[in-house]
Protein backbone atom coordinates (compact mmCIF):
# COMPACT_ATOMS: atom_id res chain seq x y z
CA UNK A 1 0.00 0.00 0.00
CA UNK A 2 0.79 3.76 -0.67
CA UNK A 3 -1.01 4.97 2.28
CA UNK A 4 -1.96 8.53 1.93
CA UNK A 5 -0.65 10.62 -1.26
CA UNK A 6 -0.48 14.25 -1.47
CA UNK A 7 0.61 16.10 -4.78
CA UNK A 8 1.79 18.43 -4.92
CA UNK A 9 5.01 18.38 -2.71
CA UNK A 10 5.67 22.48 -2.60
CA UNK A 11 3.86 24.76 -4.82
CA UNK A 12 4.08 28.86 -4.98
CA UNK A 13 1.11 30.86 -6.15
CA UNK A 14 0.18 34.51 -6.98
CA UNK A 15 -2.59 36.15 -4.89
CA UNK A 16 -6.04 35.14 -6.64
CA UNK A 17 -4.67 32.13 -8.66
CA UNK A 18 -6.57 28.71 -8.01
CA UNK A 19 -5.09 25.18 -7.45
CA UNK A 20 -6.29 22.16 -6.21
CA UNK A 21 -4.26 19.95 -3.86
CA UNK A 22 -4.57 16.04 -4.27
CA UNK A 23 -4.85 13.36 -1.79
CA UNK A 24 -5.44 9.54 -2.22
CA UNK A 25 -5.35 6.70 -0.60
CA UNK A 26 -4.99 3.05 -1.36
CA UNK A 27 -6.96 1.89 2.30
CA UNK A 28 -10.66 1.57 1.42
CA UNK A 29 -10.99 4.53 4.16
CA UNK A 30 -14.00 5.94 4.25
CA UNK A 31 -13.01 9.23 6.69
CA UNK A 32 -10.92 11.94 5.01
CA UNK A 33 -9.63 15.24 6.07
CA UNK A 34 -7.79 18.12 5.36
CA UNK A 35 -5.95 20.18 7.96
CA UNK A 36 -3.59 23.13 7.53
CA UNK A 37 -0.59 23.49 10.47
CA UNK A 38 0.44 27.20 10.79
CA UNK A 39 3.51 28.08 13.40
CA UNK A 40 2.36 28.04 16.87
CA UNK A 41 -1.29 27.42 16.03
CA UNK A 42 -1.28 23.24 15.65
CA UNK A 43 -3.72 21.63 12.86
CA UNK A 44 -7.01 22.85 12.23
CA UNK A 45 -9.44 21.15 10.33
CA UNK A 46 -10.46 22.62 6.93
CA UNK A 47 -12.51 20.36 5.60
CA UNK A 48 -14.04 16.59 6.11
CA UNK A 49 -15.60 13.92 4.22
CA UNK A 50 -17.23 10.45 6.32
CA UNK A 51 -17.60 8.72 2.63
CA UNK A 52 -17.79 9.33 -0.97
CA UNK A 53 -20.60 12.36 -2.10
CA UNK A 54 -20.42 13.58 1.81
CA UNK A 55 -18.23 16.17 2.87
CA UNK A 56 -18.50 18.84 5.61
CA UNK A 57 -16.82 22.46 7.24
CA UNK A 58 -14.33 22.14 9.38
CA UNK A 59 -12.60 24.97 11.73
CA UNK A 60 -11.27 26.88 8.91
CA UNK A 61 -13.42 26.52 5.79
CA UNK A 62 -13.21 29.82 4.22
CA UNK A 63 -11.40 30.37 0.63
CA UNK A 64 -11.52 26.58 0.40
CA UNK A 65 -13.63 23.76 -1.78
CA UNK A 66 -13.40 19.63 -1.50
CA UNK A 67 -15.85 17.24 -3.20
CA UNK A 68 -15.31 13.31 -3.05
CA UNK A 69 -16.95 11.66 -5.80
CA UNK A 70 -14.62 8.57 -4.68
CA UNK A 71 -13.42 6.60 -1.99
CA UNK A 72 -9.77 7.11 -3.02
CA UNK A 73 -9.65 11.01 -3.53
CA UNK A 74 -10.33 13.70 -1.72
CA UNK A 75 -9.30 17.06 -3.44
CA UNK A 76 -8.88 20.71 -1.82
CA UNK A 77 -9.17 23.26 -3.96
CA UNK A 78 -7.93 27.21 -3.53
CA UNK A 79 -10.64 29.41 -5.12
CA UNK A 80 -8.70 32.83 -4.81
CA UNK A 81 -5.20 32.26 -3.50
CA UNK A 82 -4.32 34.96 -0.50
CA UNK A 83 -1.17 35.32 1.63
CA UNK A 84 -3.16 34.46 4.49
CA UNK A 85 -3.49 30.64 2.57
CA UNK A 86 0.64 30.18 2.84
CA UNK A 87 0.58 27.13 5.33
CA UNK A 88 1.91 23.28 4.87
CA UNK A 89 -1.28 21.47 4.55
CA UNK A 90 -1.83 17.98 5.19
CA UNK A 91 -4.40 15.10 4.20
CA UNK A 92 -5.55 12.37 6.81
CA UNK A 93 -7.56 9.05 6.38
CA UNK A 94 -9.15 6.69 8.45
CA UNK A 95 -11.56 3.66 8.36
CA UNK A 96 -13.62 5.97 10.44
CA UNK A 97 -12.68 9.22 12.62
CA UNK A 98 -14.12 7.15 15.68
CA UNK A 99 -12.69 3.78 16.36
CA UNK A 100 -9.72 4.12 14.54
CA UNK A 101 -6.43 5.83 14.04
CA UNK A 102 -5.58 8.92 11.49
CA UNK A 103 -2.81 8.09 8.73
CA UNK A 104 -1.14 11.32 7.56
CA UNK A 105 0.20 12.39 4.05
CA UNK A 106 3.79 13.96 3.73
CA UNK A 107 1.97 17.52 3.47
CA UNK A 108 2.08 20.36 1.27
CA UNK A 109 4.09 23.25 1.28
CA UNK A 110 2.05 26.11 -0.34
CA UNK A 111 3.37 29.56 -0.28
CA UNK A 112 0.99 32.60 -1.18
CA UNK A 113 2.98 35.87 -2.67
CA UNK B 1 -15.91 24.19 22.09
CA UNK B 2 -13.14 21.42 22.96
CA UNK B 3 -10.14 23.18 23.24
CA UNK B 4 -6.99 20.83 23.46
CA UNK B 5 -3.72 22.18 25.08
CA UNK B 6 -0.07 20.84 25.30
CA UNK B 7 2.38 21.92 28.19
CA UNK B 8 5.21 22.57 28.45
CA UNK B 9 5.57 23.47 24.23
CA UNK B 10 9.47 21.98 24.76
CA UNK B 11 11.11 19.92 26.73
CA UNK B 12 14.86 18.87 26.82
CA UNK B 13 15.84 15.97 28.87
CA UNK B 14 19.15 13.48 28.86
CA UNK B 15 18.93 9.86 27.20
CA UNK B 16 17.54 7.39 29.32
CA UNK B 17 15.37 9.84 30.93
CA UNK B 18 11.60 8.68 31.43
CA UNK B 19 9.28 11.40 31.18
CA UNK B 20 5.66 12.56 30.64
CA UNK B 21 3.99 14.75 28.24
CA UNK B 22 0.67 16.25 29.40
CA UNK B 23 -2.50 16.74 27.20
CA UNK B 24 -5.61 18.44 28.48
CA UNK B 25 -9.01 18.87 26.93
CA UNK B 26 -11.80 20.91 27.84
CA UNK B 27 -14.71 18.97 26.70
CA UNK B 28 -14.73 15.58 28.55
CA UNK B 29 -17.50 13.82 26.04
CA UNK B 30 -15.10 12.27 23.49
CA UNK B 31 -15.16 9.61 21.08
CA UNK B 32 -11.02 9.18 21.60
CA UNK B 33 -7.85 10.82 21.77
CA UNK B 34 -4.66 10.15 19.93
CA UNK B 35 -1.34 10.68 19.90
CA UNK B 36 1.08 11.48 17.16
CA UNK B 37 4.57 11.92 16.34
CA UNK B 38 5.91 14.57 13.59
CA UNK B 39 9.38 14.84 12.85
CA UNK B 40 10.59 18.04 11.40
CA UNK B 41 9.26 18.82 7.57
CA UNK B 42 7.39 15.67 7.77
CA UNK B 43 3.25 14.29 8.28
CA UNK B 44 2.36 13.05 10.97
CA UNK B 45 2.57 9.90 12.69
CA UNK B 46 0.44 7.78 14.56
CA UNK B 47 1.39 6.59 18.49
CA UNK B 48 -1.72 5.65 19.84
CA UNK B 49 -5.23 6.19 20.09
CA UNK B 50 -7.34 5.82 23.30
CA UNK B 51 -10.69 4.95 23.13
CA UNK B 52 -13.32 6.91 25.70
CA UNK B 53 -13.72 3.71 27.24
CA UNK B 54 -10.33 3.16 28.01
CA UNK B 55 -8.29 3.96 30.51
CA UNK B 56 -4.70 3.26 28.89
CA UNK B 57 -2.78 1.93 25.93
CA UNK B 58 0.86 0.67 25.61
CA UNK B 59 3.22 0.20 22.62
CA UNK B 60 6.54 -0.73 23.18
CA UNK B 61 7.98 2.00 25.18
CA UNK B 62 5.12 4.50 24.92
CA UNK B 63 2.26 4.62 27.31
CA UNK B 64 -0.78 6.85 27.11
CA UNK B 65 -3.73 7.00 29.71
CA UNK B 66 -6.73 9.16 29.51
CA UNK B 67 -8.75 10.11 32.56
CA UNK B 68 -11.79 12.18 30.44
CA UNK B 69 -13.59 13.48 34.48
CA UNK B 70 -10.00 15.53 34.97
CA UNK B 71 -10.09 16.04 31.15
CA UNK B 72 -6.35 15.08 30.58
CA UNK B 73 -4.19 12.66 28.77
CA UNK B 74 -0.41 11.84 29.10
CA UNK B 75 2.14 10.56 26.98
CA UNK B 76 4.65 8.42 29.06
CA UNK B 77 8.03 7.50 27.41
CA UNK B 78 10.58 4.99 29.21
CA UNK B 79 14.28 4.58 28.59
CA UNK B 80 14.04 8.22 26.21
CA UNK B 81 17.23 8.04 23.36
CA UNK B 82 17.48 10.64 20.82
CA UNK B 83 15.86 9.03 18.12
CA UNK B 84 12.53 9.97 20.25
CA UNK B 85 13.51 13.54 19.65
CA UNK B 86 10.12 15.12 17.21
CA UNK B 87 7.29 17.29 18.14
CA UNK B 88 4.44 15.21 20.30
CA UNK B 89 1.05 15.73 19.36
CA UNK B 90 -2.45 14.88 20.81
CA UNK B 91 -5.54 15.18 19.49
CA UNK B 92 -9.32 14.83 20.35
CA UNK B 93 -12.53 13.66 18.59
CA UNK B 94 -15.37 15.09 20.23
CA UNK B 95 -18.97 13.36 20.69
CA UNK B 96 -21.26 13.89 18.09
CA UNK B 97 -19.02 15.54 15.43
CA UNK B 98 -16.50 13.60 13.35
CA UNK B 99 -13.65 16.56 14.03
CA UNK B 100 -10.71 16.06 15.23
CA UNK B 101 -9.02 19.24 17.43
CA UNK B 102 -5.63 19.16 17.92
CA UNK B 103 -3.39 20.50 20.30
CA UNK B 104 -0.34 22.81 19.54
CA UNK B 105 2.40 19.92 20.34
CA UNK B 106 5.26 19.00 22.74
CA UNK B 107 8.79 19.59 20.42
CA UNK B 108 10.77 16.95 22.64
CA UNK B 109 14.74 17.17 22.15
CA UNK B 110 16.76 14.40 23.71
CA UNK B 111 20.42 14.80 24.23
CA UNK B 112 22.87 11.96 23.52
Amino acid sequence: NAGVTQTPKFQVLKTGQSMTLQCAQDMNHEYMSWYRQDPGMGLRLIHYSVGAGITDQGEVPNGYNVSRSTTEDFPLRLLSAAPSQTSVYFCASSYDSRSYEQYFGPGTRLTVT
Amino acid sequence: KQEVTQIPAALSVPEGENLVLNCSFTDSAIYNLQWFRQDPGKGLTSLLLIQSSQREQTSGRLNASLDKSSGRSTLYIAASQPGDSATYLCAACTSGTYKYIFGTGTRLKVLA
